[in-house]
């Protein structure tokens, strides 16, 4: 199966928005809503950030969001700071009834 | 509070098995969602290897499909994952999780290499 496309790295400034990018095709992102996003700093495990497209886990920060607009999922984070500079995945289930993950995006706070 | 664990080998030489135990503790297997396996290479992105509910229910990544075989022990709380026929490109950090197409609940993981 293949990878879901995500750019490789995204930037921005603390307090400003950033918004990662993630597309499939209409067999995982555009044909489901089951997309979820993981924050992954260096060394640790994956964190879940969002999930069915745009529901945040309690305890995940508000000014983390999820967004779906055909066949592309997008992650927005607000008011960027600087914990947030870390790995980010998307996650797809796919019509293999299975999930595919995107490449990952490096989020640099400058 | 749910926790995960993984353990085994570190080593795994090419050709033969790759054989982990995920240990699941704060949460009984038996009382319901999904447990699964996912890898990560050396500094390269997350790979879905599949999942597994208490009643034997199952699915798998299609590229991995042929050489992986996923169990679960209700008795111990826990579930395994087997992967025939390593090579160099499985080596990376397996990582056992919860839940059906998403994952709120992640071991530390485990990394394993695969050499001579």
């Amino acid at each position: 199966q293949s990878a879901l496309t995500q750019p490789a790295s995204v930037s921005g400034s603390p307090g400003q928005s950033i918004t990662i990018s993630c597309t499939g095709t209409s067999s995982d992102v555009g044909g489901y809503n089951y997309v979820s996003w993981y924050q992954q700093h260096p060394g640790k495990a994956p964190k879940i950030m969002i999930y069915d497209v745009s529901d945040r886990p309690s305890g995940v920060s508000n000014r983390f969001s999820g967004s779906k607009s055909g066949n592309t999922a997008s992650l927005t984070i607000s008011g960027l700071q600087a914990e947030d500079e870390a790995d980010y995945y998307c996650s797809s289930y796919t019509i293999s009834s299975s999930v595919a993950f995107g490449g990952g995006t490096k989020l640099t706070v400058l | 509070q749910v926790q995960l664990q993984e353990s085994g080998p570190g080593l795994v030489k090419p050709s033969e098995t790759l054989s982990l135990t995920c240990t699941v503790s704060g949460y009984s297997i038996s009382s319901g969602y999904y447990w699964g396996w996912i890898r990560q290479p050396p500094g390269k992105g997350l790979e879905w290897i599949g999942l597994i509910h208490h009643s034997g229910s199952t699915y798998y990544n299609p590229s991995l499909k042929s050489r992986v075989i996923l169990s679960v022990d209700t008795s111990k709380n826990q579930f395994f994952l087997k992967l025939s026929s390593v090579t160099a490109a499985d080596t990376a950090v397996y990582y056992c999780a919860r839940d059906l197409w998403h994952h709120a609940y992640w071991g530390q993981g485990t990394l394993v290499t695969v050499s001579s």
